[in-house]
């Protein structure tokens, strides 16, 4: 079963704008990672957020995660049309020795018009 | 390219038939993971390797499916009698470093359709 839920699921915006899409897991976790993924490609890593953090940067993204409310958000700033994607979000449980095992949420469609 | 290789990328095949994918992880990648996406879903997880143990299984994979990472290196998944509820993508990851912060890498994925 999928743990994380992205919000929305489709999002719609001009270049150069903001895109921020919210993601919601169940259970604990020891991070909580989001991915990208270009049509019908392999999934890219994005950002990792410890479940200790409560925001982090990188580049044009910004992260936060509120384990309290067990919700995260992605904030991708000044929006390219190289950003169209799918996002998802995956929370990382330890299993055995040492493997994190990641629970996708259904993802978010980003399309970027030029 | 020192990413992680998956081969073939497409795969069509008649319902009955076997199917073996292979991926090959980031050289020294220890850790190996399988996923299976749906269309318009995330991935799910089906198995996890430590070099060449297979550590935990999910119950999505049945017993027409296996896993093999006999050296240590590479992997395949193979998948016996396909049905057309096998269709998907086959993805493959590897990781290291530490436990609580671990990345996995993703490779391009296998796309299987069973007609």
């Amino acid at each position: 079963s999928q743990q994380g839920e992205e919000d929305p699921q489709a999002l719609s915006i001009q270049e150069g704008e903001n895109a921020t899409m919210n993601c919601s897991y169940k259970t604990s976790i020891n991070n909580l990672q989001w991915y990208r993924q270009n049509s019908g490609r392999g999934l890219v890593h994005l950002i990792l957020i410890r479940s200790n953090e409560r925001e982090k940067h990188s580049g044009r993204l910004r992260v936060t995660l509120d384990t309290s409310k067990k919700s995260s958000s992605l904030l991708i700033t000044a929006s390219r049309a190289a950003d169209t994607a799918s996002y998802f979000c995956a929370t990382a449980k330890v299993i055995k020795a040492a493997g994190n095992k990641l629970t996708f949420g259904g993802g978010t469609r980003v399309l970027v018009k030029p | 390219d020192t990413g992680v290789s998956q081969n073939p990328r497409h795969k069509i095949t008649k319902r009955g038939q076997n199917v073996t994918f292979r991926c090959d992880p980031i050289s020294e990648h220890n850790r190996l993971y399988w996923y299976r996406q749906t269309l318009g879903q995330g991935p799910e997880f089906l198995t996890y390797f430590q070099n060449e143990a297979q550590l935990e299984k999910s119950r999505l994979l049945s017993d027409r499916f296996s896993a093999e990472r006999p050296k240590g290196s590479f992997s395949t998944l193979e998948i016996q009698r396909t049905e057309q509820g096998d269709s998907a993508m086959y993805l493959c990851a590897s990781s290291a470093g530490g436990i609580f912060q671990e990345t996995q890498y993703f490779g391009p994925g296998t796309r299987l359709l069973v007609l």
